[in-house]
């Protein structure tokens, strides 16, 4: 079945600066991949999402590329904000998601 | 607002208690799910309807029981359940497979 790795688990940031969090997954069929905003206590929110036949989207400070070779994709974030802080899921799906570990996300002022 | 409403917001019960967790979605969405979260890790699949019907079912005890009475509504029927079940349950919805799911609250349990 399908395997989502999700790297770095904790990451830091100075507001204001860039973040990024890389994703890799194993089944070549997936083709729809997205991202999800968890804070704490509260459910997770679609932030953005990318399908096979793209290589990369953008809205607004969120964009995410996706590597269909290396089956890898990643979500970068500028600009960062303390409402960034939160915990931030990638998932790949054929059919059904499967989620990555997600990586926790600190905005330091 | 939360455009999947999932009730209760909490529940507590015994291991002989028999309970039942609500969702419902007036999203025409014809795909509705159950997910199970332990604390600081991803949602977990348990069960998928697609057009009403179970679809997906990820190796789930058979003490959790989903039911889904009409394309709006989704529930999850909960017996004999042991402490480990302690979660949050979310519910979550698509218009179809590989389509952006909007999630629920959900319920958080706790098995006594």
């Amino acid at each position: 079945g399908e395997n989502v790795e999700q790297h770095p688990s904790t990451l830091s940031v100075q507001e204001g600066d860039s973040a990024v969090i890389k994703c890799t997954y194993s089944d070549s069929a997936s083709n729809y991949f997205p991202w999800y905003k968890q804070e704490l206590g509260k459910r997770p929110q679609l932030i953005i999402d990318i399908r096979s036949n793209v290589g990369e989207k953008k809205d607004q400070r969120i964009a995410v590329t996706l590597n269909k070779t290396a089956k890898h994709f990643s979500l970068h974030i500028t600009e960062t904000q303390p409402e960034d802080s939160a915990v931030y899921f990638c998932a790949a799906s054929k059919h059904k998601i499967i989620f990555g570990k997600g990586t926790r996300l600190h905005i330091l002022p | 607002d939360t455009e999947v409403t999932q009730t209760p917001k909490h529940l507590v019960m015994g291991m002989t208690n028999k309970k039942s967790l609500k969702c419902e979605q007036h999203m025409g969405h014809r795909a509705m799910y159950w997910y199970k979260q332990k604390a600081k890790k991803p949602p977990e699949l348990m069960f998928v309807y697609s057009y009403e019907k179970l679809s997906i079912n990820e190796s789930v005890p058979s003490r959790f029981s989903p039911e889904c009475p009409n394309s709006s509504l989704l529930n999850l029927h909960l017996h004999a359940l042991q402490p480990e079940d302690s979660a949050l349950y979310l519910c979550a919805s698509s218009q179809g497979p590989d389509q952006p799911q909007h999630f629920g609250d959900g319920t958080r349990l706790s098995i006594l």
